[in-house]
């Protein structure tokens, strides 16, 4: 089954301490992005990648790193997570390519508290 | 500036009524992508639709069709008779290809209550 997975689903954790949320598909795809969702926000992209070893920032991208360095795999990784990091967060898959977007396909979202 | 704007944050409408939800966008590229995006109580996020800048042919679906006008920068989403199964959160989402590659931008959402 074509699947975006992500893990932990659900979170609590205190500031200052290191995470990584894991992301993974299994449908070849080339693009893969981190969303956070707030109340009243929307979705907002953290971070974005074309492919193995090429990242771009989105709109959120402080206090966020990630890496890709394989095509299935891309982490989300909080160095120092704070409060204000408390969120709902989405990875998301697609065949999109330069100047090319498709549909993303949705993990089930990873609910981060940071106390 | 909003790159999208969703300026209807929630809407309740009686089952069988017809409804529209606006989405307005922002961008100065020719080459650009419009999504709608449905988010129903459980929490998933589910495609709808993909349009490209350069169709402005108006889609239908079923009881969904959706009015993209490039002169008023709207990608605007209609439920024709709508169901208690249409209440969910709708995003609109715009993507724009940035120098390394291409950036999406969703709005704020439009939260759809179907009342029975």
């Amino acid at each position: 089954e074509a699947q975006v997975t992500q893990n932990p689903r659900y979170l609590i954790t205190v500031t200052g301490k290191k995470l990584t949320v894991t992301c993974s598909q299994n449908m070849n795809h080339e693009y893969m992005s981190w969303y956070r969702q707030d109340p009243g926000l929307g979705l907002r992209q953290i971070y974005y990648s074309m492919n193995v070893e090429v990242t771009d920032k989105g709109d959120v991208p402080e206090g966020y790193k990630v890496s890709r360095k394989e095509k299935r795999n891309f982490p989300l990784i909080l160095e120092s997570p704070s409060p204000n990091q408390t969120s709902l967060y989405f990875c998301a898959s697609s065949l999109s390519y330069h100047r090319s977007s498709y549909e993303q396909y949705f993990g089930p979202g990873t609910r981060l508290t940071v106390t | 500036a909003q790159k999208v704007t969703q300026a209807q944050t929630e809407i309740s409408v009686v089952e069988k009524e017809d409804v529209t939800l606006d989405c307005v966008y922002e961008t100065r590229d020719t080459t650009y992508y419009l999504f709608w995006y449905k988010q129903p109580p459980s929490g998933e996020l589910v495609f709808l639709i993909r349009r490209n800048s350069f169709d402005e042919q108006n889609e239908i679906s079923g009881r969904y069709s959706w009015n993209f006008q490039k002169s008023t920068s709207s990608f605007n989403f209609t439920i024709t008779a709508s169901q208690v199964v249409d209440s969910a959160v709708y995003f609109c989402a715009l993507s724009e290809a940035g120098d390394t590659g291409n950036q999406f931008y969703f709005g704020t959402g439009t939260s759809l209550t179907v009342i029975p």
